[in-house]
């Protein structure tokens, strides 16, 4: 069974740009969740998507969003790019939504320039 | 609030032998679960072990084993017969299950990185 995909494994991008990760559970979970790992703040939680809405976010600002799509991927977009918004970026899945285990992807490493 | 707290920043353990990892967390909440997460430097996050709190019996994974303590709000995790592919870190994490509490997400200790020498 395949895990929790993510693309791109890097990114860079200069200051105020925009940057799009994308995420695939896996097969048979609804519920998508994304986290921050950066350094020196540890790992922190963004969003939760779960049949395609938005269900909790994080305390982070509204230039964070994504989406969830009908097969259940997921993209984060993260607009006007700051130096600080460089992390790990980290997408889990889970099989019965928010009281379930969460399994994670690689990640995506954001590098902003 | 709830918030998970590693004490131990680095550890080190030779090779076969046992080590413990610590973990403090605190909450209200009486429905919750707990989780060690271990990250090594490949950064792919795994699951190690998953405790439910409701659950008085300590889970165990192979050479991975809990002493959870409920009262005292402790979560260890011990590595017997530690392998060098156990190198990594550790993070410790909660979960809230309580329907209309914040939902979703994980709350993650600052972590553990363990070394296994040869």
């Amino acid at each position: 069974e395949a895990g929790v995909t993510q693309s791109p494994t890097h990114l860079i991008k200069t200051r105020g740009q925009q940057a799009t990760l994308r995420c695939s559970p896996i097969s048979g979970h609804t519920s998508v969740y994304w986290y921050q790992q950066a350094l020196g703040l540890g790992l922190q939680f963004l969003l939760w998507y779960d049949e395609g809405e938005e269900r909790n976010r994080g305390n982070f600002p509204p230039r964070f969003s994504g989406r969830q799509f009908p097969n259940y991927s997921s993209e984060l977009n993260v607009n006007a790019l700051e130096l600080e918004d460089s992390a790990l970026y980290l997408c889990a899945s889970s099989l019965e939504g928010w009281s379930d285990t969460q399994y994670f992807g690689p990640g995506t490493r954001l590098t902003v320039l | 609030a709830q918030t998970v707290t590693q004490s131990q920043p680095e550890m080190s353990v030779q090779e076969a032998e046992t080590v413990t990892l610590s973990c403090t967390y605190d909450t209200s909440e009486n429905n919750y679960y707990l989780f060690w997460y271990k990250q090594p430097p490949s950064r792919q996050m795994i699951l190690v072990i998953r405790q439910e709190a409701y659950k008085q019996q300590n889970a165990t994974e192979n050479r991975f084993s809990v002493n959870f303590q409920k009262a005292a709000k402790s979560f260890s995790l011990k590595i017997s017969d530690s392998q060098l592919g156990d190198t990594a870190m550790y993070f410790c994490a909660f979960m809230n299950r309580r329907y209309g509490g914040s939902q979703g997400n994980l709350i993650f200790g600052k972590g553990t990185k363990l070394s296994v020498k040869p």
